[in-house]
């Protein structure tokens, strides 16, 4: 079965901190995403990776930046935290190359809190 | 991308078939039809895609009508554990596997 391991379950932080979330996948897998997930708004896609040291900007990217510097861990940084970021956080990963059609795995998300 | 209308939510008798529908009525040629699932506390859950053709596996069967405008989820015999909120997803093929995941319906399934 495909893992995806995000390092903490629960985050309390404290505004103006730098946050670090950190995601592993042991599929050997080229796509990573990070998204964020609030009460009627869904889930929204911040930054997605095809490729080790390749980020595309998701639907939100403001405020965030990330890091994949291993095929397998793709960070999601924010650089200052605010309160607005207070949110679950979700990471996923899939296959590319020809197979655009290759399902995302999930991760069970780290819940964020910003005080 | 194509948008998804799902109902807000529905409930479903333990042991009987759950029937989710999905309207996708923009849905272009080369774009799949996605389910997944997020029970509460934990990340969504990948259930079953189809392009065209009806798709069955362990979990569900997946049914898209021939002008592929909607589509059926079926979970054969709904269990207590498959209470969720289910997310019918047309796929933007082009974005290198980016999915967007709209409202979802959740499904109560009742002893």
């Amino acid at each position: 079965d495909v893992k995806v391991t995000q390092s903490s379950r629960y985050l309390v932080k404290r505004t103006g901190e730098k946050v670090f979330l950190e995601c592993v996948q042991d599929m050997d897998h080229e796509n990573m995403f990070w998204y964020r997930q609030d009460p009627g708004l869904g889930l929204r896609l911040i930054y997605f990776s095809y490729d080790v040291k390749m980020k595309e900007k998701g639907d939100i990217p403001e405020g965030y930046s990330v890091s994949r510097e291993k095929k397998e861990r793709f960070s999601l940084i924010l650089e200052s935290a605010s309160t607005n970021q207070t949110s679950m956080y979700l990471c996923a990963s899939s296959f590319s190359g020809r197979s655009y059609n290759s399902p995302l795995h999930f991760g069970n998300g780290t819940r964020l809190t910003v005080t | 991308d194509a948008k998804t209308t799902q109902p807000t939510s529905m409930d479903c008798a333990e042991g009987r078939a759950a029937n989710l529908p999905c309207n996708h009525s923009t849905i272009s040629g080369n774009e799949y039809v996605y389910w997944y699932r997020q029970i509460h506390s934990q990340g969504p859950q990948y259930i079953i895609h189809g392009l065209k053709n009806n798709e069955t596996n362990e979990m569900a069967s997946l049914i898209i009508t021939e002008d592929r405008k909607s589509s059926t989820l079926i979970l054969p015999h709904a269990t207590l554990r498959d209470t969720a909120v289910y997310y019918c997803i047309v796929r933007v093929v082009a974005a290198g596997n980016k999915l967007t995941f709209g409202g979802g319906t959740r499904v109560l399934v009742k002893p």
